[in-house]
């Protein structure tokens, strides 16, 4: 079956500071990879997609992610935090059967000044 | 977002009530969604349809059903509500076209059990 780990609940990072969203997925067939953020009492908003050609993916407000196929991978990584990036972040994985979208639980930034 | 909305945006309810919950979109999408998030659980998907009167089960479908008798309307009925279906609740639809594959998700209906 088709699964999502984000492995950390929380990540902490200082304003200025690289960070990276750790995301692992489970899949057959070809991977559908998605970053949502979500803001406090909000919807969800699309940062970025993989669904084929360059690893790297650009996505919205400088976010970017690198798809690892061997390590079975998705990583949203941003050079340089800022403190309105502190929010929730979900990794999802499309489930090819019906289209489903599977979520990882998620994981807390919070970005100091 | 554009293109989707759900209603009510807030509920609440008393225990052993029924509930229905109501997705619209207007961009004619085969595929449509219910996702409840919880604490510590992400999203997860309760139904989902395929189009209109084809629908199925997803991981947390106990306590709930669904129907689609036109394209653009998802409802989501709790039949006899409880305080574990406490929850947010998200309709998504689905954009399948090779160029835009995607997923846009309504605003949300908080839902309290009480």
């Amino acid at each position: 079956a088709q699964s999502v780990a984000q492995p950390e609940d929380q990540v902490n990072v200082a304003e200025g500071n690289p960070l990276t969203v750790k995301c692992t997925y489970s899949v057959s067939g070809n991977p559908y990879l998605f970053w949502y953020v979500q803001y406090p009492n909000r919807g969800l908003q699309f940062l970025l997609k993989y669904i084929t050609g360059d690893n790297l993916v650009k996505g919205s407000y400088g976010f970017e992610a690198e798809f690892n196929k061997s390590q079975t991978s998705f990583h949203l990584k941003k050079p340089s935090a800022l403190v309105s990036d502190s929010a929730l972040y979900f990794c999802a994985v499309r489930d090819s059967g019906y289209n489903k979208l599977i979520f990882g639980a998620g994981t807390r930034l919070a970005v100091h000044p | 977002d554009a293109g989707i909305t759900q209603s009510p945006r807030h509920k609440v309810t008393e225990t052993g009530t029924p509930v229905t919950l109501r997705c619209h979109q207007t961009e004619n999408h085969r595929y449509m969604y219910w996702y409840r998030q919880d604490p510590g659980h992400g999203l997860r998907l309760i139904h989902y349809s395929y189009g209109v009167k084809d629908t199925d089960k997803g991981e947390v479908s106990d306590g709930y059903s669904v129907s689609r008798s036109k394209t653009e309307d998802f409802l989501l009925t709790l039949e006899s509500a409880t305080s574990s279906q406490t929850s947010v609740y998200f309709c998504a639809i689905s954009e399948t076209g090779a160029t835009n594959y995607g997923y846009t998700f309504g605003s949300g209906t908080r839902l309290t059990v009480v």
